[in-house]
């Protein structure tokens, strides 16, 4: 079965760093865009930006380059979102998306549980 | 960047009544790379459509999406009551890869 798993909820405090992660099985881990989506509380979807696992090939949404950043490592089939110093804005729902073809960014069939996290002092 | 444009921001209708839902681009989607997803409170969303018109796995025929170029269609044929949801439209041609505000069927 194809599926993402991703790390468990978090409770930060404004400029303390984080890392969440998203696990893929069941597929070819290196042939498929995985993006990273977020959704404050109430809102809609934004595309924040994803990673090509095979070459580390990263595209980042224009509002948040620099605010974040994605990794991947092969090894463990694990990719990363990654803040250096949190904001109370960052509050939100994280989920990682795979799409259905291996050549495309989008028509995200395969979604992860989300990852909720918190900021607050 | 595309913007998507989303139309109505709400639209209340009964079971067994058509729901159309629009979604318009500020410049043209490349190749018809448009998603359509549903999403329900507290659940990650669905994928519907892609392709502007292609139904992903498991997605019962009363869906279908049409449109090409910047206007862009979901329909639901007859709503059942578990259609009562958020619908996102998205486009992926190029990076950002950008979603609509969303449409909120809702029960009358």
């Amino acid at each position: 079965e194809v599926q993402l798993e991703q790390s468990g909820a978090e409770v930060k405090k404004p400029g303390e760093p984080l890392r969440i992660s998203c696990k893929g099985s069941g597929y070819s881990f290196t042939s498929y865009w995985i993006a990273w989506v977020r959704q404050m509380p109430g809102k809609g979807l934004e595309w924040m930006g994803l990673i090509y696992p095979g070459n580390s090939d990263t595209k980042y949404s224009p509002s948040l380059q620099g605010q974040v950043s994605i990794s991947a490592d092969k090894s463990v089939r694990t990719v990363y979102l990654q803040w250096s110093s949190l904001k109370a804005s960052d509050t939100a729902m994280y989920y990682c998306a795979r799409p259905t073809y291996s050549n495309t960014w989008g028509g995200f069939e395969i979604w992860g549980q989300g990852t909720m996290v918190i900021v607050s002092s | 960047e595309i913007v998507l444009t989303q139309s109505p921001g709400t639209l209340s209708l009964s079971p067994g009544e058509r729901a159309t839902l629009s979604c318009r681009a500020s410049q043209s989607v490349s190749s018809s790379y448009l998603a359509w997803y549903q999403q329900k409170p507290g659940q990650a969303p669905r994928l519907l459509i892609y392709g502007a018109s292609t139904r992903a796995t498991g997605i019962p025929d009363r869906f279908s999406g049409s449109g090409s170029g910047t206007d862009f269609t979901l329909t639901i044929s007859r709503l059942e009551p578990e259609d009562f949801a958020v619908y996102y439209c998205q486009q992926y041609g190029g990076s950002p890869g950008t979603f609509g505000q969303g449409t909120k069927v809702e029960i009358k």
